[in-house]
């Protein structure tokens, strides 16, 4: 079952743009971690986040946690038209490190 | 970022036949694989856990004869797809950790076409 629900499902914006995607889940997690996906092809890693962290960044990559709340946001700063991909939230929830991914966020920029 | 290969990228076959998917760590020791199956415009779901040296732990309604995983060696860990039938078309996807509550690198996916 997926655990994390993401919000929106599909966002459009204009390269120069921020672009936000949050993700919810249920349980408590050890770790959240941001993978971007373009058609057809593989995961690509962005961050990962640990529970006992409430931001981190990386380059144009800014992700939140509240554990209180049981949610993270992915912000995307200055948007370039190779962003456009999907993005998905995944959690870490147990001891085995399987992840439990989101619906993810299909996300388009347009030049 | 870790490198994690798979092979094929891309595979056509018979309906009956058995398919062979590889999935390599390349850069590091992989303590742990994960297979997942992902549909068009779906997210990605996690069909089992592989652990090196011991027999994979499978997710529920997932047929553990119907998708065959062994994880020989640190580096590598393949997923037999036995008697594939024209449902188990789909994009199989396998990630790798060397240690819990770390990173997850994923392969690049292996399209499967069965006719």
């Amino acid at each position: 079952s997926q655990q994390g629900e993401e919000d929106p499902q599909a966002l459009s914006i204009q390269e120069g743009e921020n672009a936000t995607m949050n993700c919810s889940y249920k349980t408590s997690i050890n770790n959240l971690q941001w993978y971007r996906q373009n058609s057809g092809r593989g995961l690509v890693h962005l961050i990962l986040i640990r529970s006992n962290e409430r931001e981190k960044h990386s380059g144009r990559l800014r992700v939140t946690l509240d554990t209180s709340k049981k949610s993270s946001s992915l912000l995307i700063t200055a948007s370039r038209a190779a962003d456009t991909a999907s993005y998905f939230c995944a959690t870490d929830a147990g001891s085995w490190g399987k992840l439990q991914f989101g619906a993810g966020t299909q996300v388009v920029v347009t030049p | 970022g870790a490198v994690v290969s798979q092979h094929p990228s891309r595979v056509i076959c018979k309906s009956g036949t058995s398919v062979k998917i590889e999935c390599r760590s390349l850069d590091f020791q992989a303590t742990t694989m994960f297979w997942y199956r992902q549909f068009p415009k779906q997210s990605l779901m996690l069909m089992a856990t592989s652990n090196e040296g011991s027999k994979a732990t499978y997710e529920q309604g997932v047929e553990k004869d119907k998708f065959l995983i062994n994880h020989a060696s640190l580096t590598l860990s393949t997923l037999t797809v036995t008697s594939a039938h024209p449902e188990d078309s789909s994009f199989y996807i396998c990630s790798a950790r060397d240690s819990p509550g770390e990173t997850q690198y994923f392969g690049p996916g292996t399209r499967l076409l069965v006719l």
